[in-house]
């Protein structure tokens, strides 16, 4: 049973233009939601993250949404780089963040078109 | 700083060989956890240590298991390899009680034939 679903396998967008990726979680202990992007022959790193407590956090370009009703979240990336074609995987935690114990999607290949 | 140290990066064993995997964490971090990740299911949480303890584990076979050593340096080991144990094997170490944020090293590549 898939805790955290990126329904998306990749996307692909224009330089400039917006990208957003989705992201579902069906378990209501989860309190703290990451973005991590991966290039390949490298380790995921991390992007953003929210808090249960918050519905939106931003750095910079990445901007995170949650909606707790539907289970849902999204990043938004403002404006699209050719550098940041990677895959993205949306994570999950039940401990506040605390601990290493995190639920990963199976990730979204973005591809970002000069 | 350094980052997170895995070793060794690429490896092949035959079926029913063992494995043993190294994870050297940033220093300071005392959170060390083992991921897997395959293209068909993604990235899978292993374990977690703290404090040479598991403080959690993942839903894989018992063939599967840790440890942590004084200095935070981890080392997983896999018994028994199996076909379907070939995988990336992602170390991520982190500091206790954070942001959650983990930071990866960049894998060992289990190839088993």
């Amino acid at each position: 049973d898939q805790q955290v679903k990126q329904n998306s396998p990749s996307l692909s967008v224009q330089e400039g233009r917006i990208s957003i990726l989705n992201c579902d979680y069906t378990n209501s202990m989860f309190d703290y939601f990451l973005w991590y992007k991966k290039y390949p022959a490298e380790g995921p790193t991390f992007l953003i993250s929210i808090s249960s407590i918050k519905d939106k956090n931003e750095d910079g370009r990445f901007t995170v949404f949650l909606n707790k009703s539907a289970k849902h979240l999204s990043l938004h990336i403002v404006p699209s780089q050719p550098g940041d074609s990677a895959v993205y995987f949306c994570a999950a935690s039940a401990g506040g963040g605390s601990q290493g114990n995190l639920i990963f999607g199976k990730g979204t290949k973005l591809s970002v078109k000069p | 700083k350094a980052g997170v140290t895995q070793t060794p990066r690429y490896l092949i064993k035959t079926r029913g060989q063992q494995v043993t995997l190294s994870c050297s964490p940033i220093s300071g971090h005392r959170s060390v956890s083992w991921y897997q990740q395959t293209p068909g299911q993604g990235l899978q949480f292993l374990f977690e240590y703290f404090s040479e303890t598991q403080r959690n584990k993942g839903n894989f076979p018992g063939r599967f298991s840790g440890r942590q050593f004084s200095n935070s340096r981890s080392e997983m080991n896999v018994s028994t390899l199996e076909l379907g144990d070939s995988a990336l094997y992602l170390c991520a170490s982190s500091w206790d009680r954070g942001s959650g944020e983990l930071f990866f090293g960049e894998g060992s590549r289990l190839t088993v034939l």
